[in-house]
């Protein structure tokens, strides 16, 4: 089965500086790759997603770029602000499948120093 | 997200005891999940559902059933089988239909804690 590796575990920036998460997959064949940010005690929301017929996906100060060869697909957050300080997830799964669940990372915990 | 409902918000379970946490969503999304949340980890899939009266396991499917009787709803139980059960449990829907967006919208969790 797949199995998704998220580095780092814990990532503290000052506000306005750049935050970088990077994921891992094993299934070549996995092809949607979405982005959960989680506070504390609340449900996971969708902050960005991205298909593999697509190298790079931006919206607003989010972006996500996925290396198919390498395997590997990143979250980019620039203009860090107090309100993006949350547990971050990174997921995979193939949508051609009946499953379709997702296998998710093990989380970034993002504080912003304001 | 506002379309899944789960209940109860916190639910306490005593040993030897079977409990059932209720999932229902109004987007008329075809399938459904389960997942349990531990605390510092990501969530790992319990059971999940492409259609109505069908049913398949997850990763950690042990201890705990599912039914899935109308498309709307898709309870999850506990058993006393289940040894570690304390988490947070988050349940989840999309449709994945030919225009599906494969987006899975959860729904506000239930934390499950054993006495």
């Amino acid at each position: 089965g797949e199995n998704v590796e998220q580095h780092p575990s814990t990532l503290s920036v000052q506000e306005g500086d750049s935050a970088v998460i990077k994921c891992t997959y094993s299934d070549s064949a996995s092809n949607y790759f979405p982005w959960y940010k989680q506070e504390l005690g609340k449900r996971p929301q969708l902050i960005i997603d991205i298909r593999s017929n697509v190298g790079e996906k931006k919206d607003q100060r989010i972006a996500v770029t996925l290396n198919k060869t390498a395997k590997h697909f990143s979250l980019h957050i620039t203009e860090t602000q107090p309100e993006d300080s949350a547990v971050y997830f990174c997921a995979a799964t193939r949508r051609d499948t009946g499953r379709r669940a997702l296998t998710f990372g093990s989380g970034t915990r993002l504080q912003v120093q304001p | 997200d506002g379309g899944i409902t789960q209940s109860p918000k916190y639910l306490f379970r005593k040993e030897g005891q079977n409990v059932t946490l209720s999932c229902e969503q109004n987007l008329n999304h075809d399938a459904m999940y389960w997942y349990r949340q531990d605390p510092g980890q990501g969530l790992r899939l319990i059971y999940y559902s492409q259609i109505v009266n069908d049913f398949q396991k997850g990763d950690i499917a042990e201890g705990y059933s599912v039914s899935r009787e109308k498309k709307e709803s898709f309870p999850l139980t506990v058993t006393s089988a289940q040894k570690n059960p304390t988490a947070f449990y988050l349940c989840a829907s999309t449709n994945t239909g030919l225009a599906g967006t494969d987006t899975q919208y959860f729904g506000p969790g239930t934390r499950l804690t054993v006495l």
